[in-house]
């Protein structure tokens, strides 16, 4: 079956611009991850959803990014006047149930953003 | 506030010899640890998850270890591959969730030559 993809893979914007990252989770996942990657550093957590519910938003970096995930499948993450400093991989990963318990994440391919 | 530090930060190995990659984490309290291979250019892929009553774990020719009490895991590597060459993840779950709730290590970059 497909696994969680992410699009696009690539995107370069020019400083000031808004950009949108999409991720489309594995079918019937209720779990939703975005992670930020930066190069040779671990992903650092954004923001989670429980099916359309963003129940933690607390690793937003800033009130310009925006994450939705209106029907609770896919999820668009939002980031506006991109700035030099949101250069970085962005990971989406899903998961069958709620993130205390250890279920399996799987992540997407991952969305490099450079902002010029 | 909940760390996760990995070592060392790189590796080189020789095909063919095993290998050791620390964990050590300040999470609490503790729900579960697991290892993430990361390709380059690619998602991670969970390798192992462990749970605190679970102190070694196996996928193939991986095997993970975890101590809860000095808050240490290993990730042991046997008669490497090439297709090992990677960033291996260590990331460490609290129970309650939040921000807090996974935190990931750096990684350890992994290489192993022919």
């Amino acid at each position: 079956g497909a696994g969680v993809s992410q699009s696009p893979r690539y995107k370069v914007a020019k400083r000031g611009q808004d950009v949108a990252l999409r991720c489309d989770p594995i079918s019937g996942h209720v779990s939703l991850f975005w992670y930020q990657q930066a190069l040779g550093q671990g992903p650092e957590f954004l923001t989670y959803f429980q099916n359309e519910a963003q129940l933690d938003k607390s690793g937003l970096p800033s009130d310009r990014f925006f994450a939705e995930r209106p029907e609770g499948s896919v999820s668009t993450l939002k980031i506006q006047r991109t700035q030099q400093e949101d250069s970085a991989v962005y990971l989406c990963a899903s998961s069958l149930m709620d993130r205390e318990f250890p279920y399996e994440q799987y992540f997407g391919p991952g969305t490099r953003l450079t902002v010029t | 506030k909940n760390q996760v530090e990995q070592s060392p930060q790189s590796l080189i190995i020789l095909e063919g010899k095993n290998c050791t990659l620390q964990c050590n984490y300040t999470v609490s309290p503790f729900s579960n640890l697991r290892w993430y291979k990361q390709d380059t250019g690619r998602g991670p892929v969970s390798l192992t998850i462990m749970t605190f009553s679970e102190n070694t774990k196996s996928n193939g020719r991986y095997t993970a270890t975890l101590d809860a009490d000095t808050k240490q895991s290993s990730l042991h590597i046997t008669a490497s591959q090439l297709s090992d060459s990677a960033s291996y993840i260590c990331v460490v779950s609290a129970r309650g969730g939040g921000a807090d709730g996974l935190t990931f290590g750096k990684g350890t970059h992994l290489i192993i030559q022919p």
